[in-house]
């Protein structure tokens, strides 16, 4: 079946030390988005690719990086995890074909100590 | 930014109830769509509206596009213990390549 795929579903990493959550898609979507979500709260936009164009939110900070080397995968690099980026980390992908429905992977749940 | 406001907060309801939840914005939408989200997991796209005045239905979901295009509702019908999670609307503005998300419904049900 296509899906979107997040790897690994649980990550610890400490307290600045640089870590890298992957996303994959078989879908074959144009766009690809990345999102924090905290405890109970909405899932918040980070960035999102379309294709290989990178668009940043405003209130994203520099510590978030992204890469995406081809259609298939993305990356999302937290240069220097504080205590406060712990949150579950998800990927989703879109069609910019007017309906803009996204398909969201399982998620990773990042744990900073 | 544009926010939507989704109501209610929490649900607690027996099994077999009817269940309605709605979403509301002052801005106009060209897309509605509603995601369901159990615990440790991703969010699962449950119905996806594009019309102004749709109503769609999936199983025992049943979601409407408002008139207006400023809101949505969905009602999930006779209730069941898998019905369970968090329930997100989801907005997409005219021209935009992102979503707007309610705060979500977290629905809890009494077996």
């Amino acid at each position: 079946d296509a899906m979107v795929i997040q790897n690994p579903r649980y990550q610890v990493t400490q307290f600045g030390k640089p870590v890298t959550l992957s996303c994959s898609q078989t879908l074959n979507h144009n766009v690809m988005y990345w999102y924090q979500q905290k405890s109970s709260q909405a899932p918040k936009l980070l960035f999102h690719y379309y294709d290989k164009d990178f668009n940043n939110e405003a209130d994203t900070p520099d510590n978030f990086q992204s890469r995406r080397p081809n259609t298939s995968f993305c990356f999302l690099d937290i240069r220097s995890p504080g205590l406060g980026d712990a949150a579950m980390y998800l990927c989703a992908t879109s069609i910019p074909s007017g309906t803009y429905e996204q398909y969201f992977g399982p998620g990773t749940r990042l744990t900073v100590t | 930014g544009q926010q939507l406001n989704q109501s209610p907060q929490s649900m607690f309801i027996q099994e077999g109830e009817d269940v309605s939840m709605n979403c509301t914005s002052s801005s106009i939408f060209n897309t509605w769509l509603w995601y369901k989200q159990d615990p440790g997991e991703g969010p699962v796209l449950l119905i996806a509206l594009y019309k102004a005045g749709e109503l769609t239905s999936n199983g025992r979901l049943t979601a409407q596009f408002g008139i207006t295009r400023k809101d949505s509702f969905l009602n999930i019908s006779a209730s069941i213990p898998s019905d369970v999670g968090i329930y997100f609307c989801a907005g997409q503005l005219q021209g935009a390549q992102k979503l707007v998300f309610g705060q979500g419904t977290r629905l809890t049900i009494n077996p």
